[in-house]
């Protein structure tokens, strides 16, 4: 079975810095990887996605992630953080080929302080 | 476009006590999601509807939970009797099959269910 598993139940960094938040799966099959982002009391939203293709995925807000086959990693990245990034993040799994069953990880929230 | 709704969005129930969450999934989305987070840990899938058929139900704790799907659109998710350890988020999602066969799903903002 496929899983993923996130590095850092909390990362800080400060406003305009440099975000990196892990990710490492684990799957028999070529992955289809995402990111989502939960903001406060609000749903799921889906950042981006891997599936195939290149490798270095863009997403919305600024955010990019790239996928390492040789490093089973698909790490989330933002160049400068804002205040607004502020949330819990969470890198899924696909078990299938069709997305209907995603496996989460355990999230990494994200502190940005001015 | 109006998104997942979920009601309601708190609940506060005492032990033994039963339990309802209602969604109302996006206009033309075929596929619906029930999800468990508890706190501090990722989204774990409860049941999956294809329309109002319960397709994927094997991680649903069938002695106390329940859930339908009427029609094929809003589904409620039912818990009798809550036990302390149902304290969680319970997130419905929902999802449109695109051209090229892949379903994104789209979540509401979760019902907070607390149980004393």
């Amino acid at each position: 079975a496929q899983s993923v598993t996130q590095l850092g139940s909390h990362v800080s960094v400060s406003e305009g810095a440099l975000v990196l938040l892990r990710c490492n799966y684990s799957s028999s099959v070529p992955p289809y990887l995402f990111w989502y982002v939960q903001y406060p009391n609000q749903g799921l939203q889906l950042l981006l996605k891997y599936t195939t293709g290149a490798t270095l995925v863009k997403g919305i807000n600024g955010f990019e992630a790239e996928f390492k086959k040789s490093e089973t990693s698909f790490h989330l990245t933002k160049p400068s953080a804002h205040m607004s990034d502020a949330a819990e993040y969470f890198c899924a799994v696909s078990e299938g080929t069709g997305f209907q069953k995603l496996v989460f990880g355990t999230g990494t929230r994200l502190l940005v302080s001015p | 476009e109006a998104g997942v709704v979920q009601s309601p969005r708190y609940k506060i129930i005492e032990k033994k006590q039963p339990v309802a969450f209602w969604c109302n999934p996006i206009s033309g989305h075929n596929t619906l999601y029930w999800y468990l987070q508890n706190l501090g840990q990722g989204p774990e899938l409860l049941i999956r509807y294809e329309n109002e058929e319960a397709v994927d139900d094997s991680q649903l704790p069938k002695d106390r939970f329940s859930a339908e799907r009427l029609k094929g659109v809003d589904s409620t998710l039912k818990i009798q009797p809550a036990e302390l350890g149902d304290s969680a988020v319970y997130l419905c999602a929902s999802s449109f099959r695109t051209s090229g066969g892949k379903y994104e799903q789209f979540f509401g903002p979760g019902t907070r269910l607390t149980v004393l």
